[in-house]
């Protein structure tokens, strides 16, 4: 599976939106972008995911770059409650449970 | 629905101990993985069960062992346990299509397992 980077951590402000980016500059055609959260002391939690195109569903959007290289998740009004490690992962759509989890972004929504 | 169900959710075992740590499917779901997560670190993938068989497994030793049984429910079992076994216990589950499993986890909330 390629790579992924992201910034150890982020503030936003509440009612904000925020951008976590990722790179995935080594990603092939056949990998998706997958996004997880974990909230402090749960299990992660499935965001979204996207091929090429942009994907929006009632939690967040996801916007890939054209070239694939990158992409950035966006939470359009943040609430305290969205503090919690962001995980950018990429994989194949058909390799099974199997996610390999990096350090992820630490977003902190400050009231 | 309920959603994945692990448990216990905390548990101390004292050092060359053998655990068991059980989990359930969120309903519908036939496939089980297990991931282990030390503090301040992501998720690392243990294996993955279905059909009762193990399908893929991370870079652990032999001491992680997991079973899943007829009605998808799994154990993940650690033998002689080391400090280094302290974690998070994760299990994630969702549904396979034919050959293909869903893309989407479903994790439950873990057992925190301390080994003194």
């Amino acid at each position: 599976d390629a790579k992924t980077t992201q910034p150890p951590s982020m503030d936003c402000a509440e009612g904000r939106a925020a951008n976590l980016p990722c790179n995935h500059s080594t990603i092939s055609g056949n990998e998706y972008v997958y996004w997880y959260r974990q909230i402090h002391s749960q299990g992660p939690q499935y965001i979204i995911h996207g091929l090429k195109n942009n994907e929006t569903n009632e939690m967040a959007s996801l916007i890939i770059t054209e070239d694939r290289k990158s992409s950035t998740l966006i939470l359009p009004h943040a609430t305290l409650r969205d503090t919690a490690v962001y995980y950018c992962i990429v994989r194949p759509n058909n390799a099974g449970n199997m996610l390999t989890f990096g350090g992820g972004t630490r977003l902190m929504v400050k009231p | 629905d309920a959603g994945v169900t692990q448990s216990p959710t905390h548990l101390i075992k004292t050092r060359g101990q053998q655990v068991t740590l059980r989990c359930s499917p969120k309903s519908g779901h036939d496939t089980v993985s297990w991931y282990q997560q030390a503090l301040g670190q992501g998720p690392q993938f243990i294996f993955q069960y279905y059909e009762e068989e193990e399908r893929q497994r991370g870079n652990f030793p032999d001491r992680f062992s997991g079973h899943q049984f007829p009605n998808y429910s799994s154990e993940l079992n650690v033998n002689a346990l080391l400090l280094g076994d302290s974690a998070l216990y994760l299990c994630a589950s969702s549904l396979r299509k034919g050959s293909v499993i869903a893309a989407v986890a479903f994790f439950g909330q873990g057992t925190r397992l301390t080994v003194v």
